[in-house]
């Protein structure tokens, strides 16, 4: 079965604080790929990232990086330098060449990040 | 611009009143596919579409309908909705069902059935 798991229902930090949210997948897929969205309060559903199973480098953009970790099954996201602009639901999602030939996206909870001023 | 329409963006409607959503792609994506989202139970695919004339079911497909006769658009279709379809709707594309490319997502439709 393919799962997604956020277990951060919702995270609240002062501003310029780094902030971490977790992301943990499971699959028996070799060959997957795993996703960063954002949505804001305006709704809409951003995407930030994609990252296939084959490759572990860890990314970085700006003040947003993503690790992932194929030993822990984790694809967790740091945010650095918080800003109030960055308050939104993330969504950390998983596919994979089972389901629907990789376009089908199977998506954690979210997190709603709360950044204060 | 690249982007994914929707249309409406917000919708109050009655029960039993047959209502279209309707999903417009400008990328010449093959791949294009509904979600919900509702509170606690996150997003989940209502139907989905490889390429045109080829529909399938995604999670939960009951009450709905789709078509896609046209490589762009991918309307959702609720013959006779019922309140327990209140929720807010995402079409998304994709470039192709081959592999994982990302998926653009239309800016939401808020249904309230009453």
């Amino acid at each position: 079965a393919q799962k997604v798991t956020q277990a951060q229902t919702e995270i609240s930090v002062v501003e310029k604080e780094d902030v971490t949210l977790d992301c943990v997948y499971e699959t028996r897929d070799t060959t997957y790929y795993l996703f960063w969205y954002k949505q804001p309060p305006s709704g809409e559903l951003v995407f930030l990232i994609r990252r296939n199973s084959f490759d572990e480098q860890n990314e970085i953009s700006g003040r947003y990086s993503w690790n992932f970790q194929k030993s822990t099954s984790s694809f967790n996201f740091t945010i650095t330098a918080s800003q109030v602009v960055d308050s939104a639901v993330y969504f950390c999602a998983l596919t994979s060449l089972q389901i629907q030939g990789a376009q089908k996206l199977v998506f954690g909870q979210g997190t709603r990040l709360t950044i204060n001023p | 611009e690249a982007q994914v329409t929707q249309n409406p963006r917000y919708l109050i409607t009655v029960t039993g009143k047959k209502l279209t959503v309707t999903c417009s792609q400008n990328m010449n994506h093959e791949y294009m596919s509904w979600y919900r989202q509702d509170p606690g139970l996150g997003l989940r695919q209502i139907y989905y579409s490889m390429n045109v004339e080829v529909t399938d079911k995604g999670d939960v497909p009951e009450g709905y309908k789709v078509s896609r006769k046209e490589k762009r658009n991918f309307p959702l279709i609720l013959e006779s909705p019922s309140p327990n379809q209140t929720s807010l709707y995402f079409c998304a594309s994709s470039l192709s069902s081959g592999g994982a490319y990302e998926q653009y997502f239309g800016p939401g439709t808020r249904l309230t059935v009453t």
